[in-house]
């Protein structure tokens, strides 16, 4: 079965923070991406990557970097953290859309205090 | 800025109902429509996709794609409990060598036993 693994749950970090979010995933897919979630603001596109050390802005970048070294690992970094970036972070991955869609991980919690 | 329109809902029906969500879209080139579900905390589950104008069943699940009209919708025959969840519609976003997909806000689906 398919797979992304984000590392983390849940994290709780503070103002100024510098974070990282893992993102794995076991299927070989080219495709990879990082979305936020806002209760009423949907899911947003941060950044996504279409190859190794390729990265595309999404729709809000502001804020984030990401790092794509090897093919299975796509980082999402917040160069320091505030509290507007409290939210749902969610990797997700694709080989193809027709036929396959995005295959979501589990997601991330993230609080800024 | 492309756009994917949803009712947020509440959508209430009640249990062995048929429940009807709706989805429209903005950009006339997309090729590739899906519906996730999304249960409280969860990250989004693929559960349908469609491709072509016309009906695409699955098991209890009917996705119906028009593109003159772009709009795509999702039938839930037989409603459950289970079946609770807000339902994303995503589409994916025109041109060649895109894999982005622009999901909507979603629909708040409750089944009423």
């Amino acid at each position: 079965d398919v797979k992304v693994t984000q590392s983390s749950r849940y994290l709780v970090k503070r103002t100024g923070e510098k974070v990282f979010l893992e993102c794995v995933q076991d299927m070989d897919h080219e495709n990879m991406f990082w979305y936020r979630q806002d209760p009423g603001l949907g899911l947003r596109l941060i950044y996504f990557s279409y190859d190794v050390k390729m990265k595309e802005k999404g729709d809000i970048p502001e804020g984030y970097s990401v790092s794509r070294e090897k093919k299975e690992r796509f980082s999402l970094i917040l160069e320091s953290a505030s509290t507007n970036q409290t939210s749902m972070y969610l990797c997700a991955s694709t080989l193809e859309l027709r036929g396959y869609g995005y295959t979501f991980g589990s997601g991330t919690r993230l609080t800024v205090v | 800025q492309k756009e994917v329109e949803q009712n947020s809902g509440p959508l209430s029906v009640p249990e062995g109902a048929i429940a009807s969500l709706n989805c429209t879209y903005s950009d006339r080139g997309s090729q590739s429509f899906f519906w996730y579900r999304q249960y409280s905390g969860k990250s989004p589950e693929l559960i349908m996709s469609i491709y072509s104008n016309g009906d695409k069943e699955d098991g209890r699940f009917t996705a119906q794609l028009n593109k003159a009209s772009q709009y795509v919708s999702l039938l839930i025959r037989d409603s459950q409990p289970s079946d609770s969840a807000t339902y994303l519609c995503a589409v994916s976003l025109s041109g060649a060598g895109s894999y982005q997909l622009t999901f909507g806000k979603g629909t708040k689906l409750s089944v009423i036993p």
